[in-house]
């Protein structure tokens, strides 16, 4: 079956540094990927997408690039900031599934200023 | 606006009883979905309905109940043979189509807790 693996949290970093969260995943058909944030006490929101190998999805200075050879969609961001701390979601949406997400099981980012 | 809404915000439940989670969409989407969020967990899979009056369980579905008599409604009852009800619940929903990946948008939860 289809599954994301995320890597292990929380991640605390100071402001401007730079943020990488890795993810890896494995599907039976061809997926799309998403990063997902979800605020404290929200709901998730799309951070960015990707529908096909070698794609880049970004969005408000993160990124994120499916890698079909690796089956990884690692996030980075060059410089974090306060405002971004929240839990990180990668998720997949595979054509054998019906279309529904299959979720990681988050990363925690703490900014400090 | 269009968007998904949840309610309630915040719901107690006691110990033996059926509790309806309300969950509404006008954003004109076929597919909805229920999931389930646990401390330090990914979100696991409930139920979800890809069309009126049709749906399928997910990974975690027993103790849950849901309907889809109208395209725009998808509530979930937690019921008592739920043992461990207390969780922070999300609605979804997405444009369910053939050849389209497209993003599930989400509501702004409940968070059920049993006393």
């Amino acid at each position: 079956g289809d599954s994301v693996t995320q890597m292990e949290g929380p991640v605390t970093l100071s402001e401007e540094a730079f943020l990488t969260i890795n993810c890896t995943y494995t599907a039976t058909g061809y997926p799309s990927l998403f990063w997902y944030v979800q605020y404290p006490g929200e709901g998730l929101q799309l951070l960015l997408k990707a529908t096909k190998a070698d794609d880049k999805g970004s969005n408000k200075g993160f990124e994120a690039t499916y890698r079909k050879e690796t089956t990884s969609f690692h996030l980075e961001k060059g410089s974090v900031q306060v405002s971004d701390s929240a839990v990180y979601f990668c998720a997949l949406s595979d054509s054998g599934s019906a279309r529904q997400l299959t979720f990681g099981s988050g990363t925690q980012l703490t900014v400090l200023p | 606006d269009g968007g998904i809404t949840q309610s309630p915000k915040y719901l107690f439940r006691k110990e033996g009883q059926n509790v309806t989670l309300s969950c509404e969409q006008n954003l004109n989407h076929d597919a909805m979905y229920w999931y389930r969020q646990d401390p330090g967990q990914g979100l696991r899979l409930i139920y979800y309905s890809q069309i009126v009056n049709d749906f399928q369980k997910g990974d975690i579905a027993e103790g849950y109940s849901v309907s889809r008599e109208k395209k725009e409604s998808f509530p979930l009852t937690v019921t008592s043979a739920q043992k461990n009800p207390t969780a922070f619940y999300l609605c979804a929903s997405s444009i369910a189509r053939e050849a389209v990946y497209t993003e599930a948008f989400f509501g702004q939860g409940t968070r059920l807790t049993v006393v």
